[in-house]
């Protein structure tokens, strides 16, 4: 099983909706969790992080973190052509302290 | 300004030659990390260091060296040892160990 899991893409969604884009990972110790955005040819710019179970608003973009499941998501509310982009889920592994393992990343694109 | 600086952003080497990628923050960041991306790939973790004169090996560490003399200097070295070294190599930096991580621009080696 891979460490950081997420959803197959590529994705895409009409401007206006939701995108849904989700990540499981495998070490239970697990206590800190990232989304961060690619643009192609760019480095990596922070989204979201989020520590405790439940979910964080900011903006359009809201990450939900359920422990048990070990799960982790990011939802886009009224999505743009500019949000089109790699979406990269990236987690800090319990046993491995210090060490921010990523998600293989998913593709969205947003088609007006 | 505050950032973290990569050089060179573009970089092309023959095969046998190491290379050393320049990694400066000056942001007082305690951690630092080195990634590389292969294309539509995520990011692989070849080392990380918590602390100035400490580092860890990643996921990838074969072929490459680091060194931490200095808190706001971190660079890699791609030994003539690693078989693949053609990638884009990252750069990041966190104020404290398993803290939201910044990246550079990158660094895009290519070895003919």
């Amino acid at each position: 099983q891979k460490e950081v899991e997420q959803n197959s893409g590529p994705l895409s969604v009409p401007e206006g909706a939701i995108a849904s884009l989700n990540c499981t990972y495998s070490d239970r110790v697990s206590q800190s969790f990232f989304w961060y955005r690619q643009y192609s040819g760019k480095s990596p710019e922070l989204i979201m992080s989020i520590y405790s179970n439940g979910d964080k608003e900011d903006g359009r973009f809201t990450a939900q973190l359920n422990k048990a499941s070990q799960y982790v998501s990011l939802l886009i509310r009224d999505s743009q052509p500019s949000d089109s982009a790699t979406y990269l889920c990236a987690v800090f592994g319990g046993t491995s302290y210090g060490k921010l393992t990523f998600g293989q990343g998913t593709i969205l694109t947003v088609h007006p | 300004d505050g950032g973290i600086t990569q050089s060179p952003k573009y970089l092309f080497r023959k095969e046998g030659q190491n290379v050393t990628l320049s990694c400066e923050q000056n942001l007082n960041h305690d951690a630092m990390y080195w990634y590389r991306q292969d294309p539509g790939q995520g990011l692989r973790l070849i080392y990380y260091s918590q602390i100035v004169n400490d580092f860890q090996k990643g996921d990838i560490a074969e072929g490459y060296s680091v060194s931490r003399e200095k808190k706001e200097s971190f660079p890699l070295t791609v030994t003539s040892a690693q078989k693949n070294p053609t990638a884009f190599y990252l750069c990041a930096s966190s104020i404290e160990v398993e803290k939201e991580l910044f990246f550079g621009e990158g660094s895009r080696l290519t070895v003919l």
